[in-house]
């Protein structure tokens, strides 16, 4: 079955920098572009970020537009979030999703238990 | 940027009741729409997509209406197990947005 598995998340000051990852599994990796969605305690679903089955298109919420980049390795089925500059706004849950599309028009259909970012001094 | 606006946010309804979210576009979205369940401390669960397609396994009391502008998701006989916050996500173009929920709480 498929199966992702965020990591990478934790406590951060203030404008110092994370690497989240998103392991994949279950699945032809390569079909699928890959979303990332947070969401704040208590507060619902922001998208963040997605990057196209191959890599070569990414696209970004305005709010982390020069602040986070997105990545992927499909000879690994991983996909990466960089997020520099952090600010206790980034705070979040950020969940990884896969999209069939391979571009941005597909539903989300398969999504991991999510990982836990901490913006704080 | 496409807006996207639920409602009503929050809704109280009883075991059988029939429940109808509204979720508006800002702007046409064709049928680039989507609907999530999350239940609390879970990741978001697909239900339907392209406005009116039911995700495979879930339970044909669901299902999806609209294009445009104007969309409606309906739960026609409420269960124990559809109590729960839903989403809309418009998937027309980036970025994508999602409506602000509505959550769904026992009567």
């Amino acid at each position: 079955q498929v199966r992702l598995v965020e990591s990478g998340g934790g406590v951060v000051q203030p404008g110092r920098s994370l690497r989240l990852s998103c392991a994949a599994s279950g699945l032809i990796f390569s079909d699928y572009a890959i979303h990332w969605v947070r969401q704040p305690p208590g507060k619902g679903l922001e998208w963040v970020a997605v990057i196209s089955f191959d890599g070569t298109n990414q696209y970004y919420a305005d709010s982390v537009k020069g602040r986070f980049t997105i990545s992927r390795d499909n000879s690994k089925n991983m996909v990466y979030l960089q997020m520099n500059s952090l600010r206790p706004e980034d705070t979040a849950v950020y969940y990884c999703a896969t999209d069939p599309s391979g571009y941005i028009h597909g539903p989300n259909d398969y999504w991991g238990q999510g990982t836990l970012v901490t913006i704080s001094s | 940027d496409i807006q996207m606006t639920q409602s009503p946010s929050s809704l109280s309804a009883s075991l059988g009741d029939r429940v109808t979210i509204s979720c508006r576009a800002s702007q046409s979205i064709s049928s680039w729409l989507n609907w999530y369940q999350q239940k609390p401390g879970r990741a978001p669960k697909l239900l339907i997509f392209s406005a009116s397609t039911l995700q495979t396994g879930v339970p044909s009391r669901f299902s999806g209406s609209g294009s445009g502008t104007e969309f409606t998701l309906t739960i026609t006989s409420l269960q124990p197990d559809d109590f729960a916050t839903y989403y809309c996500q418009q998937s027309y173009n980036s970025p994508l947005t999602f409506g602000g929920g509505t959550k769904v709480d026992i009567k």
